[in-house]
């Protein structure tokens, strides 16, 4: 299982949106709507911040949204704020009863 | 509230096994599948494995097939990984995750156990 495909790094203003793609196939993000977003703040755990596609965990802020058309599933942050600075990374279920993860995006909030 | 505890840290040489544990509590830990999720060094996470419930199916990544398992002892609510045949590319922060309550994802994840494999 390959992993999914994301950019490297994403950069925007405070204030701004940006948005983060994650591509894979009709295998995982695409059959299933099962994609769910990470953050992650050096040295610490992952925090779940959306699941299946587009839910919000209670505590999450509601500048945190999510998408998918097709193959391709979407974090969109917006009014990026300096504590969004981040790797953030894709996760779908897919068709083999497994998980795969994307390679994560460095969020940089200039 | 949902709590995952895990075992300290390992230092192995190549070749060796690494059991590491993830200690749960503040549910009824029967009914969740688990999983573990590894992070090399300035690397992304990767999915390794996931349990049932019962602890009596398992299914593991491709890259981890043959040397990887994960059992699970419900008299104690506890969660073990064995990596085998290790090398150095298994250096990495091993973690233990169940999903929130609803949805399919890795919402409680466990405090990370750093493996480090070097001769």
């Amino acid at each position: 299982q390959s992993a999914l495909t994301q950019p490297a790094s994403v950069s925007g203003s405070p204030g701004q949106s940006i948005t983060i793609s994650c591509t894979g196939t009709s295998s995982d993000v695409g059959g299933y709507n099962y994609v769910s977003w990470y953050q992650q703040h050096p040295g610490k755990t992952p925090k779940l911040m959306i699941y299946d596609v587009n839910k919000r965990p209670s505590g999450v802020s509601n500048r945190f949204s999510g998408s998918k058309s097709g193959n391709t599933a979407s974090l969109t942050i917006s009014g990026l704020q300096a504590e969004d600075e981040a790797d953030y990374y894709c996760t779908s279920y897919t068709s083999s009863s497994t998980w795969v993860f994307g390679g994560g995006t460095k969020l940089t909030v200039l | 509230q949902v709590q995952l505890v895990q075992s300290g840290a390992e230092v192995k040489k190549p070749g060796a096994s690494v059991k590491v544990s993830c200690e749960a509590s503040g549910f009824t830990f029967t009914t969740y599948y688990m999983h573990w999720v590894r992070q090399a060094p300035g690397q992304g996470l990767e999915w390794m494995g996931m349990i049932n419930p019962s602890g009596s199916t398992t299914n593991y990544a491709q890259n981890f097939q043959g040397r990887l398992t994960m059992t699970r002892d419900t008299s104690t609510s506890t969660l073990y990984m064995e990596l085998s045949s290790l090398r150095s590319e298994d250096t990495a922060v091993y973690y233990c995750a169940r999903r929130f309550e609803e949805g399919y994802n890795f919402g409680y994840w466990g405090q990370g156990t750093l493996v480090t494999v070097s001769s």
